[in-house]
């Protein structure tokens, strides 16, 4: 696709319920980053992958936040029994290569609101 | 890890003038610093970026500087617009991957 595309947009969860969140990349690129922002804040790192492998996954707050990208393209983000202070978007990004040089592209994220 | 710090948090300017954003980091591994734009509900976009090995580049407007030894960078843009009213956050990456660190935000607003 022309750019990283996800969902939902928007989602509004009963605390306790559980979210999927869907990235899909760019075409092609290897790395793939979960960001969260809360409002008002810059995006705070979740994880990364490169290709289908989680590299790095210090940022994930809690064992009930659980990410995946099994065939390296798509990439799910689950929140299991959501939390008021869940509330916030979550970003998606990618970039081209796994070095350091290659310009990292967001998608439009999913507003996640926990009522 | 990295710690990346923006200053002011929030910035209203007359169009015309001049607008300056001021970040410092604090991994001095870190080599690439790119400045995004976000309009409310969208997505970051890259506006422009700087390496380590450069002290400043700009582009029409905008400017990056980078001083590697205090370890602080700015974004200065010129002739502001309307247009260019929405929050604007750094970022460093000091991480091999390309992880980034951003900034707080700050919320340029531009006068007409």
């Amino acid at each position: 696709g022309a750019g990283v595309s996800q969902s939902p947009r928007y989602k509004v969860a009963k605390r306790g319920q559980d979210v999927a969140l869907r990235c899909d990349p760019i075409s092609g690129h290897v790395s793939l980053f979960w960001y969260q922002q809360a409002l008002g804040q810059g995006p705070e790192f979740l994880t990364y992958f490169q290709n289908e492998a989680q590299l790095d996954k210090s940022g994930l707050p809690s064992d009930r936040f659980f990410a995946e990208r099994p065939e390296g393209s798509v990439s799910t983000l689950k929140i299991q029994r959501t939390q008021q202070e869940d509330s916030a978007v979550y970003l998606c990004a990618s970039s081209l290569g796994g070095g350091a040089g290659n310009t990292i592209y967001f998608g439009e994220g999913s507003w996640l609101t926990v009522v | 890890g990295e710690n990346v710090e923006q200053h002011p948090s929030t910035l209203s300017v007359q169009e015309g003038d001049s607008a300056v954003i001021k970040c410092t980091y604090s991994d001095s591994a870190s080599n690439y610093f790119p400045w995004y734009k976000q309009e409310l509900g969208k997505r970051p976009q890259l506006i422009i970026d700087i390496r380590s090995n450069v002290g400043e580049k700009k582009d029409q407007r905008i400017a990056v500087t980078l001083n590697k030894t205090a370890k602080h960078f700015s974004l200065h843009i010129t002739e502001t617009q309307p247009e260019d009213s929405a929050v604007y956050f750094c970022a460093a990456r000091g991480t091999s991957y390309g992880k980034l660190t951003f900034g707080q935000g700050t919320i340029l607003t531009v006068h007409p």
